[in-house]
């Protein structure tokens, strides 16, 4: 079973501040990694992924890749009240599991005006 | 953009009824995936599809069947509903290339009483 382990949360942060999430995974042949954003009610969306060591930026976001650590995080500056939401991280190995994603349950975050 | 569209937001249905649930998709994906997402669990991957006729098991295959006649339609089968299997139900399609996302529907929330 290929685990990817969040912390659940909930994480609150105040309005303007940085918000950092994280994931670690199990199989260490995971090659790309994404990031999604599920409002209340909502399906995912997806706003970030990575598939090499280092940082990714895309606008407010960035994602963080640690193969070696078998990590990956997601950080968010500049928090506002929208981006109060359920991020779920999601790991693929396509050598093994073709396109199968594998989950994290999902950190909760909290903005707080 | 990706447009992928399911029968219906919200369902009820009695235990031991037969349940079809629909997943369209409009951009000729080739990949198409069923998800169940419960609080604490996370999504968990049902079964996915890579062509036309085909289907692989995913984690959680028992007590469903899918159906994938034409490359954008993916069903979803309970052949005999049950209570555990009231569950948000997510439909998501991709393309086969490595790294490519995976794009989800609005759910469809059913409810076995």
């Amino acid at each position: 079973q290929k685990e990817v382990e969040q912390n659940s949360g909930p994480l609150s942060v105040p309005e303007g501040a940085i918000a950092s999430l994280n994931c670690t995974y199990s199989d260490r042949g995971s090659q790309s990694f994404f990031w999604y954003r599920q409002y209340s009610g909502k399906s995912p969306e997806l706003i970030m992924f990575i598939y090499s060591n280092g940082d990714k930026e895309d606008g407010r976001f960035t994602a963080q890749l640690n193969k070696a650590s078998q990590y990956v995080s997601l950080l968010i500056r500049d928090s506002q009240p929208s981006d109060s939401a359920t991020y779920l991280c999601a790991v693929n190995n396509a050598l093994d599991t073709g396109n199968q994603f594998y989950f994290g349950t999902g950190t909760s975050l909290t903005v707080i005006p | 953009d990706v447009k992928v569209t399911q029968s219906s937001r919200y369902l009820v249905k009695r235990t031991g009824e037969k349940v079809f649930l629909e997943c369209v998709q409009d951009m000729d994906h080739e990949n198409m995936f069923w998800y169940r997402q419960d609080p604490g669990l996370g999504l968990r991957l049902i079964y996915f599809s890579y062509d036309v006729k085909m289907k692989e098991k995913g984690d959680i295959p028992e007590g469903y069947s899918v159906s994938r006649e034409k490359k954008e339609r993916f069903s979803l089968i309970l052949e005999s509903a049950s209570t555990n299997q009231t569950s948000m139900y997510l439909c998501a399609s991709s393309f086969p290339t490595k790294h490519y996302e995976q794009y989800f529907g609005p759910g469809t929330r059913l409810t076995v009483t």
